[in-house]
């Protein structure tokens, strides 16, 4: 049972631009909603995260926009760099019950110079 | 400081072939994790220790997987009469507390031939 949905699968972006990825998830009890970056041969980082009492959470050019009423979350890049190329992984877990992490299927970004 | 190590980095093994792979977490991190990721996929849970006490153990995918972290530092995944299905990236996470941020280790590469 796939209970964070993550899309695009892959996305390429100009320079400058917008890149925006979205995940779903079905288990109302999640509490917690990181993002984490991952390089090629790393283990993943924690980009930003946010709990479902505020709407968005904004990071220098990284915003996370949260939607409790949907089940939706998203995570917005401004001004994307060649050095944001990564592969992305939204995440779930519920903070009371041992912080495991259910992560989305990932999406691989490329922004192209 | 020191973030989270692992080893062995790779480790190559023939169907059959027990294995142990190692995690050394932050410094004082009280909680510990471990994932599996396959290739082109999120990491998935497999187990949780609250110090040195194995509080989930709920997504080990068979009885073959065992975990330890006797001393509640350094942790021990042994995958006994590995199978090629077994093949993957094992990703070591730890947290100061019992809530918020899991911060990975790079990972070891297991291929099962």
């Amino acid at each position: 049972q796939q209970q964070v949905k993550q899309s695009p699968q892959s996305l390429i972006v100009q320079k400058g631009g917008i890149s925006i990825i979205n995940c779903a998830y079905e288990n109302t009890a999640f509490d917690y909603f990181p993002w984490y970056q991952q390089f090629p041969g790393k283990g993943p980082a924690l980009l930003i995260a946010i709990r479902p009492d505020v709407s968005e959470k904004k990071e220098g050019r990284f915003t996370i926009s949260f939607n409790k009423s949907a089940k939706q979350f998203s995570l917005h890049i401004m001004d994307s760099q060649p050095g944001d190329s990564a592969t992305y992984f939204c995440a779930a877990s519920k903070e009371t019950s041992g912080s495991r992490l259910t992560f989305g299927e990932g999406t691989q970004l490329t922004v192209n110079p | 400081g020191a973030g989270v190590s692992q080893s062995p980095r790779y480790k190559v093994a023939k169907r059959g072939q027990d294995v142990a792979l190692r995690c050394d977490p932050i410094s004082g991190h009280v909680s510990l994790f471990w994932y599996q990721q396959a290739l082109g996929q999120g990491p998935e849970f497999l187990t949780y220790f609250q110090n040195e006490a194995q509080l989930d153990k709920s997504g080990l995918p068979s009885d073959r997987f065992f975990a330890e972290r006797p001393e509640g530092s350094v942790s021990t995944l042994k995958i006994q009469r590995t199978q090629q299905e077994d093949s993957a990236v094992y990703l070591c996470a730890s947290s100061p507390g019992t809530l918020g941020t899991q911060y990975f280790g790079p990972g070891t590469r297991l291929t099962v031939l």
